[in-house]
């Protein structure tokens, strides 16, 4: 079964400038998420969606960031414009979803690594 | 008070040893618990998942879960230095539309 592919791996940037990360869940995967990460820190959740709906984006910067998942598998996040506190890793993870075998287990990509200068 | 709290660290601990790693949380509604390893520049790995109260053993590890006093407990037996990684609780409620992590336990096993 092949794994949360995530991409790109690393992301220079300077302030004010955009970027978007790409997700691709594993397949079947119902449910996607994106968090931030933050050296030193835990991953906190930026939005979660179910297929190609969101589920909760409470902690989702909205004047800055934006996320689609439109057509139910994959996903990408935008920040535009960036600010030096967006550096962070940022995390895709999926799940099979409600209701079914191991919907609450979280399976991570790698990251993407981004540095605001 | 924050939602998850975990030991800081970082911890040293020689090879062959056990240690533990602990959690305390304050939503009552967390009924799912979960240990991730994340080794450095990598995505957590899912190590071990309860469900609510009671011990869980896989190989080295075991987890512990006391909802009573909202309190979670890894603990790792024989220690390798392939176990230096940083190690993060997690929950979620019924409806798994609510996942929080704690903020990481970095461990150092020193050979």
């Amino acid at each position: 079964e092949a794994g949360v592919a995530q991409s790109p791996r690393y992301k220079i940037i300077e302030k004010r400038q955009s970027v978007a990360f790409w997700c691709n869940p594993i397949s079947g995967h119902a449910t996607l998420y994106w968090y931030q990460q933050i050296l030193g820190q835990g991953p906190k959740l930026l939005i979660q969606f179910q297929n190609n709906g969101v589920v909760d984006d409470s902690q989702l910067p909205k004047d800055r960031f934006s996320a689609e998942r439109l057509k139910g598998v994959d996903s990408t996040l935008k920040i535009q414009p960036a600010k030096l506190e967006d550096s962070a890793v940022y995390l895709c993870a999926s799940s099979p979803g409600q209701g079914r075998s191991g919907a609450n287990v979280l399976t991570f990509g790698a990251g993407s690594r981004l540095t605001v200068l | 008070q924050k939602e998850v709290e975990q030991d800081p660290g970082p911890l040293s601990v020689p090879e062959g040893a056990i240690v533990s790693l602990n959690c305390t949380y304050s939503n009552s509604a967390f009924q799912y618990f979960m240990w991730y390893r994340q080794y450095s520049r990598k995505g957590p790995e899912l190590l071990m998942y309860t469900y609510s109260s009671g011990n869980k053993e896989d190989g080295r590890f075991t987890a512990q879960v006391d909802k009573s006093s909202k309190y979670i407990s890894l603990f790792i037996r024989d220690l390798q230095p392939s176990d230096s990684a940083t190690y993060l609780c997690a929950m979620t409620d019924n409806y798994g539309q609510n996942f929080v992590f704690g903020p990481g336990t970095r461990l150092s096993v020193l050979p």
